[in-house]
């Protein structure tokens, strides 16, 4: 078992949809990381946290130290959103990923 | 500032030879790390460093890697005796230090004939 679990492994959405990606882990962290990676791209950075929830335009990131588990949300989802998101825990740790694709 | 820079963003070589890549972080940041992708998979960690000090390598990181940072400014990764399973993305990030937001490059894609 992967010490950083996400699902699903891919999502396929219509435009305009609500998008939850998980992330469950099972090791002790300081920090939890989202990243986002286009076909052939490079990885940005989309968000870390320790607790709590950020927002960053139509991204919302939420974290449950308690239960080892985070999600990622996508409001009013776009075709431009279609890429991998990796979860990642102390920049070691990486889950699989999940595949998004938006279709318009 | 012009970001996390790697070079040579491809690299094709023959099994056995040895392939070096580089990683010039941005300025201010302590701390730099080396990951590996393979196609269709999250990136995998091998090492990283604190300025110049070398923190903690993954265990796959074998004999044949190795990698440096001398004046905790820029990195190289050294693959000696290459071989085809080496293919993949190395991928370098740079963060300030303690762990903030990650920044990376745009890996350098190395293929294994």
């Amino acid at each position: 078992k992967n010490e950083v679990e996400q699902s699903p492994q891919n999502l396929t959405a219509q435009e305009g949809e609500f998008i939850t990606i998980n992330c469950s882990y099972s090791v002790g962290i300081s920090a939890l990381h989202w990243l986002q990676q286009h076909p052939g791209g490079g990885i940005v950075s989309l968000f870390m946290l320790s607790s709590g929830k950020k927002k960053h335009g139509r991204l919302i990131a939420t974290i449950n130290i308690q239960e080892k588990h985070s999600s990622l949300h996508i409001t009013a989802s776009h075709p431009r959103d279609s890429a991998v998101y990796i979860c990642a825990v102390d920049k070691l740790i990486f889950g699989t990923g999940t595949r998004l694709q938006v279709f318009p | 500032d012009t970001g996390v820079s790697q070079n040579p963003r491809h690299k094709i070589t023959k099994r056995g030879q040895n392939v070096t890549f580089r990683c010039d972080p941005i300025s201010e940041h302590n701390r730099l790390y080396w990951y590996r992708q393979t196609l269709g998979q999250g990136p995998e960690f091998l090492t990283y460093f604190q300025n110049e000090a070398q923190l903690e390598k993954s265990r796959l990181l074998s004999d044949r890697f190795s990698a440096e940072r001398p004046k905790g400014s820029f990195s190289t990764l050294e693959i000696q005796r290459t071989e085809q399973g080496d293919s993949a993305m190395y991928l370098c990030a740079s963060s300030p230090l303690g762990f903030g937001e990650l920044f990376f490059g745009e890996g350098s894609r190395l293929t294994v004939l």
